[in-house]
């Protein structure tokens, strides 16, 4: 069974651009949730998606967005991008019991 | 609000010895408990969970852990310790929904594991 897969795996913005990244769970997975990772803040859960649905959000600014679309893929999405954006944004494909998470290798985003 | 707390930042244990990372969590309800190890570059990978029943539990690649209610504490142990363990380690709590979803984790900060030949 492939796993969890995010892309791109690296990227450069600058500052003030928006940038989209992409999760494509394990086969069989409706849910979706992303987290963002940084040195300072550690992993901060951002939002999770389940069937097309955001059905909760953590404590981030509404620049932050994302959807899911029918396939259960999802994409996320980071407007007037700020340096503090720069992270490594994981995404984690939920099991259909909902008693693990499955993280991708994440995005590596650095804003300039 | 739930949290959790990884005391120790850095620990250096020589190959061969013993391991045990501490975690320690606030949480209003009955928890759900994760350890995930991340190596550089990498993605989080999960390394045993605990739900309900059994408090000592066993993970993938030789690692548990132990459920204490009492002390509200989580801690992963390796009774010898080899050099592919070094890396990033993290201790989650949440909730995940029978029937798919989760709410969203909340992890500690970390305990970045050296191992010394």
């Amino acid at each position: 069974k492939a796993g969890v897969t995010q892309t791109p795996r690296y990227l450069i913005k600058t500052r003030g651009q928006q940038v989209t990244l992409s999760c494509s769970p394990i086969s069989g997975h409706r849910s979706v949730s992303w987290y963002q990772q940084t040195p300072g803040q550690g992993l901060q859960f951002l939002f999770e998606y389940f069937s097309e649905t955001q059905r909760n959000k953590g404590n981030f600014p509404g620049r932050f967005s994302g959807r899911q679309f029918s396939n259960s893929r999802s994409e996320m999405n980071v407007s007037t991008l700020e340096l503090g954006d720069s992270a490594l944004y994981l995404c984690a494909s939920n099991t259909p019991e909902g008693n693990e998470q499955y993280f991708g290798p994440g995005t590596r985003l650095t804003v300039t | 609000a739930q949290s959790v707390t990884q005391p120790d930042i850095h620990i250096t244990v020589s190959e061969g010895a013993s391991l045990e990372l501490r975690c320690n969590y606030s949480y209003g309800a009955t928890p759900y408990l994760f350890w995930y190890v991340q190596s550089p570059g990498q993605g989080l990978q999960l390394l045993l969970k605990y739900f309900s029943g059994d408090t000592l539990v066993q993970g993938i690649k030789g690692f548990e852990a132990e459920f204490k209610r009492s002390q509200s504490s989580f801690n992963l142990r390796k009774p010898s310790v080899h050099w592919s363990d070094a890396a990033e380690y993290f201790c989650a709590v949440g909730t995940l929904y029978s029937g798919g979803g989760a709410d969203g984790l909340t992890f500690g900060k970390g305990t970045h594991l050296i191992i010394q030949p």
